[in-house]
């Protein structure tokens, strides 16, 4: 069973600086199944990135993803106020389905 | 307005059952799986299962084996997610979700959540 870990857990850093999260799997998988979901408080989980590096339909272009095999990272390059939130990496396995990440959270600082 | 708009909150006692409804809109309803993704309070993301909506087979993650059940209604375009044997462990907001289509396997539209309290 593929398990994903995800880090920091929490990140602190101000608007307009630049946010790097990552998410390493504990083996290697195929990057067409690995997602990013942004999670705003009391919302429900929005996608950014699917197959690992292709946006979503309507997500800003300082929103980047990327890796491959164990590593892969989510890049936010100037951060706005509301990308303050929970960040989740997802992955598709044929015999285990669907899991996250446990999510880092992006603060403010 | 493409949307899935999920069922109001419950509180139900230990031992009881809850059955959530998905309803589907703004696309075509059997086009595309649907998967039902849980979240205890300060926790993370859980995957419960999916139901493909055109034939109605299921796929349940191993730990729901057995105590979820997910059915749908093509008629009104509506999905159920039905969990048994409910604990104090199962109090969460579930979620359905549409997944996108192969080969790129994520979700892309998201219910607004059913908060479900198990409490004695």
């Amino acid at each position: 069973e593929i398990v994903l870990t995800q880090s920091p857990g929490t990140l602190s850093l101000s608007p307009g600086e630049r946010a790097t999260l990552s998410c390493r799997a504990s083996q290697s998988l195929s990057s067409t199944y690995l997602a990013w979901y942004q999670q705003r408080p009391g919302q429900a989980p929005r996608l950014l990135i699917y197959g690992a590096s292709t946006r979503a339909t309507g997500i800003p272009d300082r929103f980047t993803g990327g890796g491959s095999g164990t590593d892969f990272t989510l890049t936010i390059s100037t951060l706005e106020p509301e990308d303050f939130a929970v960040y989740y990496c997802q992955h598709y396995g044929t015999s285990q389905g669907f899991t996250f990440g446990q999510g880092s959270k992006l603060e403010i600082k | 307005q493409v949307q899935l708009v999920q069922s109001g909150a419950e509180v139900k006692k230990p031992g009881a059952s809850v059955k959530v409804s998905c309803k589907a809109s703004g696309y075509t309803f059997s086009d595309y799986y649907l998967h039902w993704v849980r979240q205890a309070p300060g926790q993370g993301l859980e995957w419960l299962g999916r139901i493909a909506p055109s034939s109605g087979t299921t796929n349940y993650a191993q730990k729901f084996q057995g105590r979820v059940t997910m059915t749908r209604e093509t008629s009104i375009g509506t999905v159920y997610m039905e969990l048994t044997g409910l604990t104090s462990d199962d109090t969460s907001v579930y979620y359905c979700a549409r997944r996108r289509q192969p080969p790129f396997l994520a979700f892309d539209l998201w219910g607004q959540g059913t908060t479900v309290i198990v409490s004695s």
